[in-house]
Order: structure tokens, then sequence, then C-alpha cells
């Protein structure tokens, strides 16, 4: 079962920052929180992950709170290509077990 | 990133008829791969586990004779939908993982069974 809750849905203005929350409160040492995001009719594709310290790749970035039970994806300037449903998901780092996704929340970046 | 494909896309099919659905891993090695399945507005839901040269572990719910799973290489597996049903009709997505990296989706295939 997933481990983590999203809000459902999200607005953004195209241009600004785009702040996407994640909880993930039974989180264990061990876990990775990973981001994916999916367009419509696409596969889920990588966006970043993290273990508790902050990350930044050229798409995002990860804030991972201190006690790691919530987490926040920030897109620095969205865009309508980043329209999409992103999930946070919890899972064991480098043991390749399953992801369990959960409802996500779909962003929709506005003009 | 690592590259996953599927094919085909998409496929239509008669009531009764199996369907097959493979995965390839193109730039890597993968020592795991998943199977997904995906309703329309709803979320992704890991149907199978597939190591290669093993028998794939099915999710709770999950009938392992309809849907039939082989990983015979590093780099391939297929999934077989058999005796497809109306109720089948899904988004089918798999991915591949290489040991301690993050997973890597195919585009999904698009199964309508009529």
């Amino acid at each position: 079962d997933a481990k983590t809750t999203q809000p459902t849905s999200m607005d953004c203005a195209e241009g600004r920052a785009a702040n996407l929350p994640c909880n993930h409160s039974t989180i264990s040492g061990n876990e990775y929180v990973y981001w994916y995001r999916q367009i419509h009719s696409q596969g889920p594709q990588y966006i970043i992950h993290g273990l508790k310290n902050n990350e930044t790749n050229e798409m995002a970035s990860l804030i991972i709170t201190e006690d790691r039970k919530s987490s926040t994806l920030i897109l620095p300037h969205a865009t309508l290509r980043d329209t999409a449903v992103y999930y946070c998901i919890v899972r064991e780092g480098d043991t390749g077990n399953q992801f369990y996704f959960g409802t996500g929340t779909s962003l929709t970046v506005i003009p | 990133g690592a590259v996953v494909s599927q094919h085909p896309s998409w496929v239509i099919c008669k009531s009764g008829t199996s369907v097959k659905i493979e995965c390839r891993s193109l730039d890597f090695q993968a020592t795991t791969m998943f199977w997904y399945r995906q309703f329309p507005k709803q979320s992704l839901m890991l149907m199978a586990t597939s190591n290669e040269g093993s028998k794939a572990t099915y999710e709770q719910g999950v009938e392992k004779d309809k849907f039939l799973i082989n990983h015979a290489s590093l780099t391939l597996s297929t999934l077989t939908v058999t005796s497809a049903h109306p109720e089948d009709s899904s988004f089918y997505i798999c991915s591949a993982i290489q040991r301690g990296s993050e997973q890597f989706f195919g585009p999904g295939t698009r199964l309508t069974v009529l």
C-alpha cells in the first residue's frame, strides 16, 4: 500500500514556482523519497529522489523536513508542459523493492 | 536516463483471445522488472514483480494464471493477458530497475478488449 498522502489537485501560474507537498509520516530510516510525474497517457517520468538531505537537479528541488515525515517538490519556474500528475513514493533505496503509487497530485499550470 | 520500451503501444482484440505485451530495457540490464495497470483517472496499480530467470511475484488479487509473466533475459519481460475480457481493458505499464537505481518506466500499452 502507498505510504504517502498528497493533495488531489493544485494550480500554478506559468512562470511561478510550483510547490507540491507530500506527507510520509510512517517513513522508516532506510526509505528514500522518490518523485515521478505522469503526463496523460504516458509512462511515469523520474524527477528526483532523496533520503534526508535536500536535493536539486535540472528539473526540480526536493526539500525533506528534518524529521523526514514530509517533503516538498519544487518546480522553480513552472511551464505549461509541467501540467501532469505528480507522485510521491517512499521505497527502500537499494534493494529494488516495489513502488506503490498513491493517488498523486494533479498539477495544472495556468497561462 | 535509461530507456524502456514497450510493444505494442496499443492493441485491440476480441474477447477470449490472448495478448502479449513486451517490455525491453534498451541500454541497460534490468535486474528486476515490474508490471502495472492503470484504469482511467486512477493511479498505477502494481501487478507483479519479475526477476530474470525466476517466477514472477504477484500482488494480492492479481491472477497469475490470467496474467502470465516471463522474464527470460535481463533486457526483456513479457506480459500475456490470457482469455482477455472487456474488464481487462486498461493501460499496462512496465518498469525496469538496475540494483540501487531508480525505476525507469516504459511508455505504456493501451489494451482494448471488444
